[in-house]
């Protein structure tokens, strides 16, 4: 059973231009998870979604960033025009369907994006 | 408003002995914790949880400790081993398939 996969692993942009982060969740989970973690800090919560829908995305910022789990294919992370303060790495879980109690998620390797 | 603190920024113990990694979290509506480890350049690995009905939860070297009361939370793993330096980070959630919260991690040295 693979694992969440994420690619690229390591993206380079220039100001200005537009970055995709892929996701493929484990096989069977249905929910995916966008957390974000800038040097020396912890994971931020970004987005939540299920197959074609937006259930929390409390996290992301206003502007020029963007989400979407489209019914067939990975999981998409776009941030357009892209400043140096978006250098980060971003991580991508996924959980299976709801439990009854607290789900685990599994984390991706991430994708390291530099803004240059 | 940092919900999840983790104070103490490293830990250095010898192979063999014991490590315990603390964690507080100040939202009282939490009620399932989760350790991740880390190494550079990866992503997060979970390493165990519990729930907020549990005090105690173990799996082999792991054994996490919760205190609702004090709303804090403790990883202990023994014995140590140099493959355990790392990062663990110590995450929370509310419910079923929602949003974690995580802290800034503590960096474990095992010296061998």
């Amino acid at each position: 059973n693979a694992g969440v996969m994420q690619n690229p692993r390591h993206l380079v942009r220039r100001r200005g231009q537009e970055a995709r982060l892929r996701c493929s969740p484990m096989k069977g989970h249905s929910h995916v998870y966008w957390y974000r973690q800038l040097p020396e800090e912890g994971l931020k919560f970004m987005v939540y979604l299920q197959k074609e829908n937006i259930i929390d995305e409390s996290g992301m910022p206003k502007e020029r960033f963007s989400a979407e789990f489209p019914k067939e294919g990975p999981s998409i992370l776009r941030i357009q025009q892209v400043v140096r303060g978006d250098s980060a790495a971003y991580f991508c879980a996924s959980s299976p369907p709801r439990a009854t109690w607290g789900e685990t998620q599994y984390f991706g390797p991430g994708t390291r994006l530099l803004v240059l | 408003d940092q919900q999840v603190k983790q104070n103490s920024p490293s830990l250095s113990v010898q192979e063999g002995r014991i490590s315990i990694l603390n964690c507080d979290y100040t939202n009282s509506m939490f009620d399932y914790f989760l350790w991740y480890k880390k190494y550079p350049a990866e992503g997060p690995t979970f390493l165990i949880s519990i729930s907020s009905i549990k005090d105690k939860n173990e799996d082999g070297r792991f054994t996490v400790f919760l205190n609702k009361s004090a709303k804090h939370l403790s990883l202990h793993i023994v014995p140590s081993q140099p493959g355990d330096s790392a990062v663990y980070f110590c995450a929370a959630s509310t419910g079923a398939n929602s949003k974690l919260t995580f802290g800034k991690g503590i960096t474990l040295s095992v010296r061998p």
